[in-house]
């Protein structure tokens, strides 16, 4: 069935140092959304990537798409406090309903 | 106004009572979701509604029935539910069914006794 898996399940750093979450799919993505829960939250929406090779990025986080639309990463530099949570990836794959990946938990100590 | 909104946001019910979560948007979207989220885990889609018709039931057991009302209104009628059903019940809105972000409501936190 369809899958996208995404590596690794948890990680923890010190407060500085950088994070990458990646995000694989066995089946090529029409997209692929990003997605941060803090503890006790609620899923809220990071950036939707589109176009193959695609490259974004949000003050410290770098989103990218990869060149067969099938992986894609989120890289933090410099990780803050802040930053703790669970980070999803979700693909849409045509015309049927976002597929998340099982999310990696980031801690982050000071 | 970029808020999804659901009620209760705790809920203790037990095995033979009937209960209902509501969820509402005013965003214009046409698009409506639940989905139920254990600890630990990603959410995992139940229902989409696309244009207030039900577009897609992930084999959720008939225990859960979804509703809307409305385009603005989504609600989840909970009966004789199991303990195994006790989770964060997250609903969510869309532009549209494919291709747009969604936004998520805060959820309700259900403990089925």
């Amino acid at each position: 069935g369809q899958q996208v898996m995404q590596i690794p399940q948890y990680q923890h750093v010190q407060e500085g140092e950088d994070f990458t979450t990646y995000c694989n799919s066995s089946t090529t993505l029409s997209n692929i959304q990003w997605y941060k829960q803090r503890p006790g939250g609620h899923p809220v929406f990071l950036i939707q990537l589109v176009k193959s090779g695609e490259v974004k990025k949000q003050k410290r986080l770098t989103f990218q798409f990869g060149e067969e639309k099938k992986n894609s990463s989120l890289h933090i530099t410099a990780t803050q406090t802040t930053d703790v949570g669970t980070y999803f990836c979700a693909g849409h794959q045509a015309g049927t309903a976002l597929i998340f990946g099982k999310g990696t938990t980031l801690s982050v100590s000071s | 106004d970029t808020e999804v909104t659901q009620t209760p946001k705790h809920l203790v019910m037990g095995m033979t009572n009937k209960k209902s979560l509501k969820c509402e948007q005013h965003m214009g979207h046409r698009a409506m979701y639940w989905y139920k989220q254990k600890a630990k885990k990603p959410p995992e889609l139940m229902f989409v509604y696309s244009y207030e018709k039900l577009s897609i039931n992930e084999s959720v057991p008939s225990r859960f029935s979804p509703e809307c009302p409305n385009s603005s209104l989504l609600n989840l009628h909970l009966h004789a539910l199991q303990p195994e059903d006790s989770a964060l019940y997250l609903c969510a809105s869309s532009q549209g069914r494919t291709g747009y972000e969604q936004y998520f409501g805060p959820g309700t936190r259900l403990t089925v006794t």
